[in-house]
């Protein structure tokens, strides 16, 4: 089956600590994004990557860094300097930045304490 | 900038009845798409219908449709019959179509609830 998966489906970490997300598809899409989700708030834009070893800071990319080495991976780290790590994080994909359509994996919660 | 507006933090409807979300959308821009996202206990967003903005036909899957009103920025998501499987938050979203423009921006969502 084609599709993103995400892992783990929660993570738990000791402030201080980095922690990487993990985010993996099999459609074969070029863009790749992460968003974070926080109660009473939309999808906030984190980063994204249009191509191989290529990437964009989106809107809240302070506290983050991302890497593209593979087409199929787009894996988020989450610094100690991200004042605020506890969330939902989204991935998605599209067959291109410029198509409309993006498709979503099935997210991880991150609590950090 | 761009914004999308939904005002309504939650909507309850009773089964199998017709429920309405409302979304309202601010831009300059005459070419976009304009997306309503399920996203169910799982979280796993899905897409439930887009509309591009050059299109004056409303778009319908199955039981949802959409009121698009491109002069007053409105994008309203109707749910016939609804299901318990309805139930969900709904965000509305927004995108434009040219080079360099790679996001979507989201509302905050609406929570609906379906009532048995």
């Amino acid at each position: 089956d084609g599709g993103i998966t995400q892992s783990p489906k929660y993570l738990f970490r000791k402030e201080g600590q980095n922690v990487t997300l993990s985010c993996e598809q099999n459609l074969n899409h070029d863009a790749m994004y992460w968003y974070r989700q926080d109660p009473g708030q939309g999808l906030r834009l984190i980063y994204y990557s249009q191509i191989v070893n290529d990437f964009q800071k989106g809107d809240i990319a302070e506290g983050y860094s991302v890497s593209r080495e593979k087409k199929e991976s787009f894996p988020l780290t989450v610094t100690s300097a991200q004042k605020n790590p506890t969330a939902f994080y989204l991935c998605a994909s599209s067959i291109s930045y410029r198509t409309y359509e993006q498709y979503f994996g099935p997210g991880t919660r991150l609590t950090v304490t | 900038a761009q914004t999308v507006t939904q005002s309504q933090p939650e909507m309850s409807v009773q089964e199998a009845e017709t429920v309405t979300l409302s979304c309202t959308y601010d831009t300059s821009e005459s070419d976009y798409y304009l997306f309503w996202y399920k996203q169910p206990p799982s979280r796993q967003m899905i897409l439930v219908i887009r509309q591009e903005a050059y299109k004056q036909q409303n778009a319908t899957e199955n039981r949802f449709s959409v009121n698009f009103q491109k002069a007053a920025k409105s994008f309203s998501l109707k749910i016939s019959d609804s299901q318990l499987g309805d139930a969900a938050m709904y965000f509305c979203a927004y995108k434009m179509p040219t080079s360099g423009t790679y996001k979507y921006i989201f509302g905050t969502g609406t929570r609906l609830k379906v009532l048995a």
